[in-house]
């Protein structure tokens, strides 16, 4: 069964270092997504693509993350520098296309924890 | 401000007995609405979906029901078994403002513990 793809599964760091989350979707998945989801509270949207292009990063924290999909298939998330407020789950999905109500698939989540 | 609220932090139902977990929502602009499942350690998982268009959705022992006129949906367990233990969160579905793409925000989840 096709799975999205999240690595790593686990990233301990120190505030104010660089870190980086990589996705790959399903295949033929045009559609991606990067959520947070902090503890006890549900996924918030960070970045969505449709193909290589950025369909709305408005929720991101420009100052200090970003993140790209320069062929259209794989995602990098970068946080740099990164604070103690950082630590959550960083979980990607895709979908066919963006504009259907189809169902999003995840990714099993890279779990950030700053020190 | 939260667009999506499940109120109910937790439940606890007895193995067999029904699970009813409650979503509300304030933005008239979602019209698709999906729970999903999540276990510690992995990503959420689809569980059901229901279009605005309709009032009632099933799929084996999972039922959604959704009051347009309320803005609040719900999901039924029948029965509730142990596996089903996990947390549930609603999220409902809208055209962005570009009109080419969906956005899906999330409820805070509820954890669902299913007794033996």
């Amino acid at each position: 069964e096709a799975e999205v793809a999240q690595s790593p599964r686990y990233k301990i760091t120190e505030k104010s270092q660089a870190v980086a989350f990589w996705c790959d979707p399903i295949s033929g998945h045009a559609t991606l997504y990067w959520y947070r989801q902090i503890l006890g509270q549900g996924p918030e949207l960070l970045v969505q693509f449709q193909d290589e292009s950025v369909v709305d990063d408005s929720q991101l924290p420009k100052d200090r993350f970003s993140a790209e999909r320069l062929k259209g298939v794989d995602s990098t998330l970068k946080i740099q520098p990164a604070e103690l407020g950082d630590s959550a789950m960083y979980l990607c999905a895709s979908r066919l296309t963006s504009g259907n109500t189809g169902e999003l698939f995840f990714g099993e989540g890279s779990r950030l924890t700053v020190l | 401000d939260q667009q999506v609220k499940q109120n109910s932090p937790s439940l606890s139902v007895q193995e067999g007995r029904i699970s009813i977990l409650n979503c509300d929502y304030t933005n008239s602009m979602f019209d698709y609405f999906l729970w999903y499942k999540k276990y510690p350690a992995e990503g959420p998982t689809f569980l059901i979906s229901i279009s605005s268009i309709k009032d009632k959705n099933e799929d084996g022992r999972f039922t959604v029901f959704l009051n347009k006129s309320a803005k609040h949906l719900s999901l039924h367990i029948v029965p509730s078994q142990p596996g089903d233990s996990a947390v549930y969160f609603c999220a409902a579905s809208a055209l962005i403002s570009s009109g080419s793409a969906r956005q899906l925000t999330f409820g805070s989840g509820t954890q669902l513990t299913v007794l033996p």
